[in-house]
C-alpha cells in the first residue's frame, strides 16, 4: 500500500520561506505531486518531481530524494494568498489512481 | 486548460433521502474518473475510480451499494448516495483523466467539488 505523511499545520508570516515535507512509503514509485487546495475549493496541481532533484516553478519549488522516500515544498515569500491546505501525492502502480497525503495547513500571518 | 464541472455545487438533503452529483469533462474525453471525500480539515480519500461503459472499482470500506458510481460516457460521470444519513455529509470531488487539446501526455483534473449536507 501507500502512505504519504506530512506536518498539520505549518505558520510563517508574510515575505518567509517556509518548507513542507512529506515522507512516504509504497510499493511503487512513480513520481511524487504537489497541489494546493484553498477552504472549499478543488484541488490546484503545483508541481511534479520524477526523479532526484529541485523543480522550481517560480515561488515554488519541489525537491525529491527517493533514496530516502522524502520530498517537500518550498514556498518563497509568502503572500497572504498561500494560507492554503497543500498535499503531497503519488500514483500507485500502474499510474491507476492518485493517493494524496495527510496533508499540511499553512497559515500565513502579516 | 481542462475543465472538470460538478453539479451541484452545494446540496443539503434530509436523512434517507438520495443525491445525484454530476462530474463532467468539459473540452476533452476522460479515460477515467475518480471521485475524491474528503471531510474537514481532512485529506482527500479516494473512493472509487471508474472507467467509461465498465463497473467502477470501489476502494476498501467503501459501500458500493451505498455510493452508485454511473460512468456512462468518456465526459460524464455520476455519483449517487443512496439513503444519504448525516455521517455522509462531506465534500466531494471528482477528478478526470484524460489528454487536454493539445495536450500529448494523460493530465488528471479535478472538479471543483460539491459539499453535500445531511439533515
Amino acid at each position: 500500500g501507500q502512505s504519504l505523511e506530512q506536518p498539520s499545520e505549518v505558520t510563517a508570516v508574510e515575505g518567509a520561506i517556509v518548507q513542507i515535507n512529506c515522507t512516504y512509503q509504497t510499493s511503487g514509485f512513480y513520481g511524487l505531486s504537489w497541489y494546493q487546495q484553498h477552504d472549499g475549493g478543488a484541488p490546484t496541481f503545483l508541481s511534479y518531481n520524477a526523479l532526484d532533484g529541485l523543480e522550481e516553478t517560480g515561488r515554488f519549488s519541489s525537491f525529491l530524494s527517493r533514496s530516502d522516500s522524502y520530498g517537500y515544498l518550498l514556498l518563497q515569500e509568502l503572500q497572504m494568498k498561500d494560507s492554503a491546505s497543500y498535499f503531497c501525492a503519488q500514483w500507485n502502480t500502474g499510474f491507476q489512481k492518485l493517493v494524496f497525503g495527510t496533508g499540511t495547513r499553512l497559515l500565513v500571518s502579516p | 486548460g481542462a475543465v472538470v464541472s460538478q453539479h451541484p455545487s452545494r446540496v443539503i438533503c434530509k436523512s434517507g433521502t438520495s443525491v445525484k452529483i454530476e462530474c463532467r469533462s468539459l473540452d476533452f474525453q476522460a479515460t477515467t474518473m475518480f471521485w475524491y471525500r474528503q471531510f474537514p480539515k481532512q485529506s482527500l480519500m479516494l473512493m472509487a475510480t471508474s472507467n467509461e461503459g465498465s463497473k467502477a472499482t470501489y476502494e476498501q470500506g467503501v459501500e458500493k451499494d451505498k455510493f452508485l458510481i454511473n460512468h456512462a460516457s468518456l465526459t460524464l460521470s455520476t455519483l449517487t448516495v443512496t439513503s444519504a444519513h448525516p455521517e455522509d455529509s462531506s465534500f466531494y470531488i471528482c477528478s478526470a483523466r484524460g489528454k487536454a487539446s493539445g495536450g500529448s501526455t494523460d493530465t488528471q483534473y479535478f472538479g471543483p467539488g460539491t459539499r453535500l449536507t445531511v439533515l
